[in-house]
């Protein structure tokens, strides 16, 4: 069973950091593009960033562009997203997601985790 | 990267069917045959529902159905049940390699 478990999430003043950490099982976690995707609170989906298969390149929304940073550790199946300059509007449910094989869409989800900027 | 526009609500009575319609750019949806459509319930992750603007997963019923039209994708469901009353968000893969959804549309079952 394909299971992505976020965690990392909390509260962090503007202009904090926080790393989340998405651990991937139940598939070849490097056979596959893995992304970051947004909620925030009452509001739709926001797409973040995405990572191909080896960690060499990564493509990110223009809103957190120069703020945060996705990487993986294949090695360890995890998935990682180091946010920095953390401001009010980065507050969202933020979720780890499986990209399809094909890649042209997003096959698995997890359930999130909170992070809350807020002095 | 502006979200794609969805209506922000449709509604239709059991057994009817209702079109969601996910307009975009010819950057974005116009540029390709990469969308996708997901359907949230409350407190739920989203799901999958529709790729590659017309194919369904291994498990999504057949009452689900994609198209696209120039720079406009929709989401047909046909049958309407209960259970199908939740958010719905469609995603486009751009022309600078980033992905955008729309705003999001709620479905109410009457």
């Amino acid at each position: 069973e394909v299971q992505l478990v976020e965690s990392g999430g909390g509260s962090v003043q503007p202009g904090g950091s926080l790393r989340l950490s998405c651990a991937a099982s139940g598939f070849t976690f490097s056979n596959y593009w893995m992304h970051w995707v947004r909620q925030a609170p009452g509001k739709g989906l926001v797409w973040v960033s995405r990572i191909n298969r080896d960690g060499s390149s990564t493509t990110y929304a223009d809103s957190v562009k120069g703020r945060f940073t996705m990487s993986r550790d294949n090695a360890k199946n995890t998935l990682y997203l180091q946010m920095n300059s953390l401001r009010a509007e980065d507050t969202a449910l933020y979720y780890c997601v499986r990209e399809t094989i094909t890649g042209t869409g997003l096959d698995y989800w997890g359930q999130g985790t909170l992070v809350t900027v807020s002095s | 990267q502006s979200a794609l526009t969805q209506p922000a609500s449709v509604s239709g009575s059991p057994g009817q069917s209702i079109t969601i319609s996910c307009t975009g750019t010819s950057s974005d949806v116009g540029a390709n045959n990469y969308v996708s459509w997901y359907q949230q319930h409350p407190g739920k992750a989203p799901k999958l529902m529709i790729y590659d603007v017309s194919n369904r997963p291994s498990g999504v019923s057949n009452r689900f159905s994609g198209s696209k039209s120039g720079n406009t994708a929709s989401l047909t469901i046909s049958g309407l049940q209960a259970e199908d009353e939740a958010d719905y968000y469609c995603n486009s893969y751009t022309s600078s390699s980033t992905w955008v959804f729309g705003g999001g549309t709620k479905l109410t079952v009457l």
